[in-house]
């Protein structure tokens, strides 16, 4: 059975580092990119960036490139993000996800996230 | 602003049917990119609900629909049923270089009445 499983909640102040953890089961680790998504309090889904566990391929979103640091240990079969220095404003749920090719096709076309870890909320507040 | 538009909330009856729109442009849907749907239930983690614009994953009932056409994708709900009440969402890939990757519509809550 696949599954993600990500670290717990996490309260931080403002200019504080931090690095939160998605541990994946039940298939190849290296063989599926894993992307994390971010969701702000009663908003909707923002993808940040995805890595490919193989080689450590990083591809980030503009609107996350240059904030946040994905990473994986292999060894463990997990994947990380991370920030240097907290804001208020990333303040929300955290989702890590298996990136996958979905139905028939085997293209960047069909691309889609199969599996979600159970989330983990980051709250920022002095 | 999402790249992908979605109407904020749709609503129906318990037996009617409703569905939910998601428009994009020339550089997500309109270039061929499929479109994928995410339901999530009230504090649980989003799930994929319909993928490859058409296809049902295992275990997502029939009167769960998908089509896409042109710029544009639609998930239609048939027989609603109090269990449906969710947030769901949109998703496709965006060649932009503004957008450069994986984008999701803003998200539908879907009330049933």
């Amino acid at each position: 059975e696949v599954q993600l499983v990500q670290s717990g909640a996490e309260a931080k102040k403002p200019g504080e580092s931090l690095k939160i953890s998605c541990k994946s089961s039940g298939y190849s680790f290296t063989s599926y990119w894993i992307g994390w998504v971010r969701q702000m309090p009663g908003k909707g889904l923002e993808w940040m960036g995805i890595i490919y566990p193989g080689d450590s391929d990083t591809r980030y979103s503009p609107s996350f490139q240059g904030q946040v640091t994905i990473s994986v240990d292999k060894s463990i079969s997990t994947a990380y993000l991370q920030w240097s220095s907290l804001k208020a404003s990333d303040t929300a749920m955290y989702y890590c996800t298996r990136l996958n090719y979905l139905g028939s096709c085997s293209s960047t076309s069909c691309l889609g996230f199969d599996y979600w870890g159970q989330g983990a909320l980051v709250t920022v507040s002095s | 602003q999402s790249v992908l538009t979605q109407p904020p909330s749709v609503s129906g009856a318990p037996g009617q049917r409703v569905t939910i729109s998601c428009t994009g442009s020339s550089s997500n849907i309109g270039a061929g990119y499929d479109v994928h749907w995410y339901q999530q239930l009230p504090g649980k983690a989003p799930k994929l609900f319909i993928y490859g614009n058409s296809n049902r994953p295992s275990g997502v009932p029939d009167r769960f629909s998908g089509s896409k056409s042109g710029t544009s994708a639609s998930l239609a709900i048939t027989g609603l049923q109090a269990e449906d009440e969710a947030d769901y969402y949109c998703q496709s890939y965006d060649s932009s270089l503004s957008a450069s990757g994986w984008v999701f519509g803003g998200g539908t809550k879907l009330t049933v009445l």
